[in-house]
C-alpha cells in the first residue's frame, strides 16, 4: 500500500528555536496534504491544508506565521514550526491523498513527537 | 456543534468478546464518508473501515464491521473476536462532501482487552 514518510520521528529543540517537519509520499503523487496536531490521549485538530504549488488554508486559531506549511513538490511537504516554545510540544500528523474524494483513501504519516524544553 | 462525538473515553472487553465503539455525527451535508482508525500507543494512525453515506449495506473489513444508522446518525464500531493486539486508541472520522477532503475526527475511546 501508500506509505507516507514523516522526518524526524521525534525532535527535542530549545525554546526560540526553529524546528521542519517532512512529510513525504513515497509512492504516489500527493497533490493534497494534511498537517494535524495532536496533544496527549486527546483527538487530532487539523491545522491547515496544504496543496502543491500553492499557499496552504489555515484552520481558524492556527498562526500561519508560526507553522509555516511548504508543499513544494507533489512528494513533499514541509511543517516549519518558527520560535518553538514548550507549548508548541504535541504530536504533528501528516496525512497525503491523491485525490479528495470521499473514497480516495488518505495516508498516514507515523507522525513526529517535538518536545520544546 | 461537535461533529463528531464518541461518548466513551475508555472501553474493556474480554479476550476473544465483541465489542461496540459509538460513534454519531452531525451534518448536512447529503454526501460524507465516515472511518475508524486505530491509533495504538506508537503513534501511527491506521484505516480501518471506510462508510459512505449513499452506502445501503454496512461496512466489513475482516473482524471489523459497522453499524451505520443514518436516520440516527450513528456509525458504531464492532471489533468481534477481540484479541490482545486490538488494545489501541479508537477515532471515528468524518469527510463531508464539500469539505475538500478535510477529516473531522471525534475524541477517541481507549480500548483494552484483558485476557
Amino acid at each position: 500500500g501508500a506509505v507516507v514518510s514523516q522526518h524526524p520521528s521525534w525532535v527535542i529543540c530549545k525554546s526560540g528555536t526553529s524546528v521542519k517537519i517532512e512529510c513525504r509520499s513515497l509512492d504516489f503523487q500527493a497533490t493534497t496534504m494534511f498537517w494535524y496536531r495532536q496533544f496527549p490521549k486527546q483527538s487530532l485538530m487539523l491545522m491547515a491544508t496544504s496543496n502543491e504549488g500553492s499557499k496552504a488554508t489555515y484552520e481558524q486559531g492556527v498562526e500561519k506565521d508560526k507553522f509555516l506549511i511548504n508543499h513544494a513538490s507533489l512528494t513533499l511537504s514541509t511543517l516549519t514550526v518558527t520560535s518553538a516554545h514548550p507549548e508548541d510540544s504535541s504530536f504533528y500528523i501528516c496525512s497525503a491523498s491523491d485525490g479528495l474524494a470521499l473514497t480516495d483513501t488518505q495516508y498516514f504519516g507515523p507522525g513526529t513527537r517535538l518536545t520544546v524544553l | 456543534a461537535q461533529k463528531i462525538t464518541q461518548t466513551q473515553p475508555g472501553m474493556f472487553v474480554q479476550e476473544k468478546e465483541a465489542v461496540t465503539l459509538d460513534c454519531t455525527y452531525d451534518t448536512s451535508d447529503p454526501s460524507y464518508g465516515l472511518f475508524w482508525y486505530k491509533q495504538p500507543s506508537s503513534g501511527e494512525m491506521i484505516f480501518l473501515i471506510y462508510q459512505g453515506s449513499y452506502d445501503q449495506q454496512n461496512a466489513t473489513e475482516g473482524r471489523y464491521s459497522l453499524n451505520f444508522q443514518k436516520a440516527r446518525k450513528s456509525a458504531n464500531l464492532v471489533i468481534s473476536a477481540s484479541q490482545l493486539g486490538d488494545s489501541a486508541m479508537y477515532f471515528c472520522a468524518m469527510r463531508e462532501g464539500t469539505g475538500a477532503g478535510k477529516s473531522t475526527f471525534g475524541d477517541g475511546t481507549t480500548l483494552t482487552v484483558k485476557p
